[in-house]
């Protein structure tokens, strides 16, 4: 039983680029949910979706981050023209359809880092 | 702002005490708490979660819920060097949609051989 699968596992990107994070989550689950964890930070919350919908970007900085989960296919977390800032542990987690809904599994997360 | 607070540690045990980590929370509408363990560099993974007063029991681990004094405590009985790790202590986000869950910044456990 797979878990919550994300790559790369680690992304290194100058300064400009764009950063892609993919996530597949657990099988029988169809909440996605985007954290992020600074260094020396706890987790915080950046995205919720469904498959293609948004339902809570709350957590989402206003400009160069986007989020989706298409109808076929992983959820992505798209970062546009990274700064030094954006690097951190970025972790995709799951939660399966109908109660427990905060219940919440990670996957072994994506490391950004921008040089 | 809502927060969830932790003593960052580092907490020194040795091998088969019992740790003890505590997290407040400062939502009083949150209703569902959770631990996670993360070694360095890897995944949080759940521990346990809790949603009523009490106390929830699951092996060597008992997590206690006191709502009134929004206090949530994880207590590690007969520790193991394997128990090393980051516990991070999280809340649901009242009024938030469902997975947005405040974290603590975590705390850090050693269980000395």
């Amino acid at each position: 039983n797979a878990g919550v699968m994300q790559n790369p596992r680690h992304l290194v990107r100058r300064r400009g680029q764009e950063a892609r994070l993919r996530c597949s989550p657990m099988k029988g689950h169809s909440h996605v949910y985007w954290y992020r964890q600074l260094p020396e930070e706890g987790l915080k919350f950046m995205v919720y979706l469904q498959k293609e919908n948004i339902i809570d970007e709350s957590g989402m900085p206003k400009e160069r981050f986007s989020a989706e989960f298409p109808k076929e296919g992983p959820s992505i977390l798209r970062i546009q023209q990274v700064v030094r800032g954006d690097s951190a542990a970025y972790f995709c987690a799951s939660s399966p359809p109908g109660g427990g809904g905060n219940t919440i599994y990670f996957g072994e997360g994506s490391w950004l880092t921008v040089v | 702002q809502k927060e969830v607070e932790q003593n960052s540690g580092p907490l020194s045990v040795p091998e088969g005490a019992i740790a003890s980590l505590n997290c407040t929370y400062s939502d009083r509408g949150s209703q569902s708490f959770f631990w996670y363990r993360q070694y360095s560099g890897k995944s949080p993974e759940l521990i346990m979660s809790i949603y009523s007063n009490g106390d929830k029991e699951d092996g060597r681990f008992t997590a206690q819920l006191n709502k009134a004094s929004q206090y949530v405590s994880l207590l590690i009985r007969d520790s193991q060097p394997s128990d090393s790790a980051t516990y991070l202590c999280a809340a649901d986000y009242y009024g938030g949609s469902q997975g947005n869950l405040i974290f603590g910044k975590g705390t850090k456990l050693s269980v000395k051989p």
